[in-house]
């Protein structure tokens, strides 16, 4: 069993919609939780940490449920500029990044 | 650097050659990874280095793949006798040892065996 599990996508969706991805992980002694975004040919950078009571930045959510293991991330009026694939990351100590296969997004005009 | 510095940011090399990978982490970051994406792909963990010790070898692939850290900073991956399944983009990370922290990447070198 993968150590973090996401849908793939593609999520095709229109400016200005809510899209949201979901990402599960097996590992109950995971301790932090990131999204990432990556852009075609481009390498990973850090979309926004994940905290247990939630947290929000700008058009962006990112929610946590330890006790059913998984990890969302909400984005609220897509631009076009946010078309990227969306990578689901989990630490479970000792410095042990685990990242999903990654969500693609395309947001269209 | 202000950034992970990876190099070269390109190579082109033959069926059976060795190729040397370098990853030149950010300044005071005490872990390093490893990881490799093929063409739309997820990213797949190779190896991981706390200081110059690799608590973690578990993801790589073959004997032909090893990796060394000198010194707490600069990074080599090694692949021997390369095949063409090993064409990827090697990408390079590190972090400070503390868990909560993030992973930057660099730019990743883009490996093509023909």
């Amino acid at each position: 069993r993968k150590e973090v599990e996401q849908d793939p996508g593609p999520f095709n969706v229109p400016e200005g919609a809510t899209v949201a991805f979901n990402c599960t992980y097996s590992n109950s002694a995971s301790q932090s939780f990131f999204w990432y975004r990556q852009d075609c040919r481009k390498e990973p950078k850090l979309l926004m940490s994940v905290y247990s009571s939630g947290n929000e930045d700008g058009r962006f959510t990112a929610q946590l449920n330890r006790a059913s293991q998984y990890i969302s991330l909400l984005i609220r009026d897509s631009k076009l500029s946010d078309s990227a694939t969306y990578l689901c990351v989990v630490n479970i100590g000792g410095n042990q990044f685990y990242f999903g296969t990654g969500t693609s997004l395309t947001v269209i005009p | 650097g202000a950034g992970v510095s990876q190099s070269p940011s390109n190579k082109v090399t033959e069926k059976g050659k060795d190729v040397e990978l370098r990853c030149d982490p950010i300044s005071g970051h005490t872990a390093l990874y490893w990881y490799r994406q093929s063409l739309g792909q997820g990213l797949e963990f190779l190896i991981y280095f706390q200081g110059n010790s690799a608590p973690d070898k578990s993801g790589l692939p073959s004997d032909r793949f090893s990796a060394e850290r000198t010194g707490g900073s600069v990074s080599t991956l090694t692949i021997q006798r390369t095949q063409q399944e090993d064409s990827a983009v090697y990408l390079c990370a590190s972090s400070f040892r503390d868990s909560n922290t993030e992973a930057f990447f660099g730019q990743g070198t883009r490996l093509t065996v023909v």
